[in-house]
């Protein structure tokens, strides 16, 4: 079985550009999340979506960051314009129900640097 | 809000010993779900042993086992037998009906 697959690996921009992160879930999951990882820190959450709608998106700063997922499968996390307190690794997961008891399985995530 | 602690940034261990990594965290609800996960430099976060609160018996996968005190709300991992392959970040999360929130980490490091 695939994993959920993220790119790019890595992307280096100027702090007011522009950038997208693509995220393929494993195949069947309804469920699918995007996290943001500070250095030194552990990834917090900014937005789950349940098939194409979103089911939380309270910690996801909404004047510059925009995720979509189109037909339940793929979705992609959009910055605009960046700062550089968005220097972070973003990680997608999935799972298959989105329940409290599912597993959430990671992808390998997309290390973002602003400079 | 439910916080989750990790107060030891370092740990380390010769290969083959036993270590222990500290976990405790926040809440008022009495049905959650705990996990450890481990994130080894290629970053992708691998699930390592999860614990149901309503179960009073401890977790065990291999040679990764918890000791759940739900009392104190501690959530500690014990890593029997080290390997090398066990150097990486380790995270406690917890889950109720709501987000996953995670603790800031441990990095355990295996000396040979």
């Amino acid at each position: 079985e695939a994993g959920v697959a993220q790119s790019p690996r890595y992307k280096i921009i100027e702090k007011r550009q522009s950038v997208a992160f693509w995220c393929n879930p494993i195949s069947g999951h309804a469920t699918l999340y995007w996290y943001q990882q500070i250095l030194g820190q552990g990834p917090k959450l900014l937005i789950q979506f349940q098939n194409n709608g979103v089911v939380d998106d309270s910690q996801l700063p909404k004047d510059r960051f925009s995720a979509e997922r189109l037909k339940g499968v793929d979705s992609t996390l959009k910055i605009q314009p960046a700062k550089l307190e968005d220097s972070a690794v973003y990680l997608c997961a999935s799972s298959q129900t989105g329940y409290s008891t599912d597993t959430q399985y990671f992808g390998p995530g997309t290390r973002l640097t602003v400079l | 809000a439910q916080t989750v602690t990790q107060s030891q940034p370092e740990m380390s261990v010769q290969e083959a010993e036993t270590v222990t990594l500290s976990c405790t965290y926040d809440t008022s609800e009495s049905d959650y779900y705990l996990f450890w996960y481990k994130q080894p430099p290629s970053r992708q976060m691998i699930l390592v042993i999860r614990q149901e609160a309503y179960k009073q018996q401890n977790a065990t996968e291999n040679r990764f086992s918890v000791n759940f005190q739900k009392a104190a709300k501690s959530f500690s991992l014990k890593i029997s037998d080290s390997q090398l392959g066990d150097a990486a970040m380790y995270f406690c999360a917890y889950r109720n009906t709501d987000k996953l929130i995670f603790g800031t980490g441990t990095r355990l490091q295996v000396f040979p």
